[in-house]
């Protein structure tokens, strides 16, 4: 069965950082690539960044863009999403998810319960 | 860039009616368009992929069709279990979620 069980929310102040972190079972992390995905209170799904099965290839949203940082480590099957310069627009529920490609395109399949980060 | 855009914004419906739900697309996205559901205080859950393929363990009474640019997500008899919100996703350069539909009870 498929586990991914994010931790490291916390409140924090605007302006300080941040790491997430995403532990994934019950599947061939390494092979997988990652993504996270916020919601704001109240509100919708937001993509956040995305980084390819080794590492090698990373992604983010305009809106996190020079501020986050996502990362893996396969030897741990742990994601990362290191936070910076916060906002208080940051503030929502980050979730990883694995992704499922198919011929076509690249889907978010599993997902972790996420983990709250509130900016104040 | 893709915009996403979802109708209607609330459905309120009865147990056992049927439920059909609209996502457009700005532009062109083939068939490359994804449906999730997201319960109240739960994570959201692949529910369709590729515009028209039920993702594992999914019931077949959801079911999704379109191409191009406009795609719908069809519930076939609600469930009690289906009263959430839904969101249909693309991903291009980047990954696009529309803003949600919320199915509620009537």
């Amino acid at each position: 069965e498929v586990q991914l069980v994010e931790s490291g929310g916390a409140l924090v102040q605007p302006g300080g950082s941040l790491r997430l972190s995403c532990a994934a079972s019950g599947f061939t992390f390494s092979i997988y690539a990652m993504g996270w995905v916020r919601q704001a209170p109240g509100k919708g799904l937001e993509w956040v960044s995305v980084i390819s099965g080794f590492g090698g290839e990373t992604l983010y949203a305009d809106s996190v863009k020079g501020r986050f940082t996502i990362s893996r480590d396969n030897s741990k099957n742990t994601l990362y999403l290191q936070l910076s310069s916060l906002r208080a627009e940051d503030t929502a529920v980050y979730y990883c998810a694995n992704t499922f490609p198919t011929t076509s395109s690249v889907y978010f399949q599993h997902w972790g319960q996420g983990t709250l980060v509130i900016v104040s | 860039e893709v915009v996403l855009t979802q109708s209607p914004a609330t459905l309120s419906l009865s147990p056992g009616e049927r439920a059909t739900l609209s996502c457009r697309a700005s532009q062109s996205v083939g068939s490359s368009l994804a449906w999730y559901q997201q319960r109240p205080g739960q994570a959201p859950r692949l529910l369709i992929y590729d515009a028209s393929n039920r993702a594992t363990g999914i019931p077949d009474r959801f079911s999704g069709s379109g191409s191009g640019t406009d795609f719908t997500l069809t519930i076939s008899s609600l469930e009690p279990e289906d009263f959430a919100v839904y969101y249909c996703q693309h991903r291009s350069n980047s990954w696009t979620f529309g803003q949600g539909t919320k199915v509620e009870i009537k």
